[in-house]
């Protein structure tokens, strides 16, 4: 049980090029987010999915896309990358509901744009 | 206003005190409230959840719940140099329940 597994850990983009950070969790949870983390600050949400075909944005979502084709994996992706993407990127997942409910957190993805 | 509120801190304690971490937040409604350890470079860890008001305790730690005064807090007790870290509260609001909103984090420093 892997739990929430993000790839890749670390990568630096030039101004403008694209890429897609990889989420994958095995826990069989319908919810699932992307968050990102300034430095010094708290998370902020950029897109999150109730369920595999059903996504929807969150405070930050400009800049990014995402797709839910299956339960288990939700891509984020980064199209024309900007200096202000610079941060460090976390997925989580969790089951729906009101208690015992709380969301689990992939290693995180450190992105630098230059 | 933001919607979850930390003091960012740091917040100072010899080792062996308690420390004592505050959130508050503004949607009246929310239901679940949570608290995360974050290390420096690391994802957040879960320490703590809590749905009831009172208190909730779980080893060195306590969790403390008022929905009167929107306040959500979590106690350390006999901290130790390995609880230096970033606590960051989380709430999961009452409109849709889907996200977790979360405070930016106070930074805890137990000093040896």
């Amino acid at each position: 049980n892997a739990g929430v597994t993000q790839t890749p850990k670390f990568r630096i983009l030039k101004i403008g090029q694209s890429m897609t950070l990889q989420c994958a969790q095995d826990m069989n949870h319908n919810y699932m987010y992307w968050y990102r983390q300034d430095p010094g600050m708290g998370l902020k949400l950029i897109y999150y999915s109730v369920g595999a075909g059903i996504t929807d944005k969150g405070e930050v979502p400009n800049g990014y896309n995402v797709s839910r084709s299956t339960t288990e994996d939700f891509p984020l992706r980064l199209e024309l990358a900007a200096p202000s993407q610079t941060s460090v990127y976390f997925c989580a997942s969790r089951t729906p509901g009101e208690t015992n409910t709380e969301a689990f957190f992939g290693q995180g993805t450190r992105l630098t744009v230059v | 206003q933001k919607e979850v509120e930390q003091n960012s801190g740091p917040l100072s304690v010899p080792e062996g005190a308690i420390a004592s971490l505050n959130c508050t937040y503004s949607d009246r409604g929310s239901q679940s409230f949570f608290w995360y350890r974050q290390y420096s470079g690391k994802s957040p860890e879960l320490i703590m959840s809590i749905y009831s008001n009172g208190d909730k305790e779980d080893g060195r730690f306590t969790a403390q719940l008022n929905k009167a005064s929107q306040y959500v807090s979590l106690l350390i007790r006999d901290s130790q140099p390995s609880d230096s870290a970033t606590y960051l509260c989380a709430v999961l609001k009452d409109t849709g329940r889907r996200a977790l909103t979360f405070g930016s984090g106070t930074r805890l420093q137990v000093q040896p």
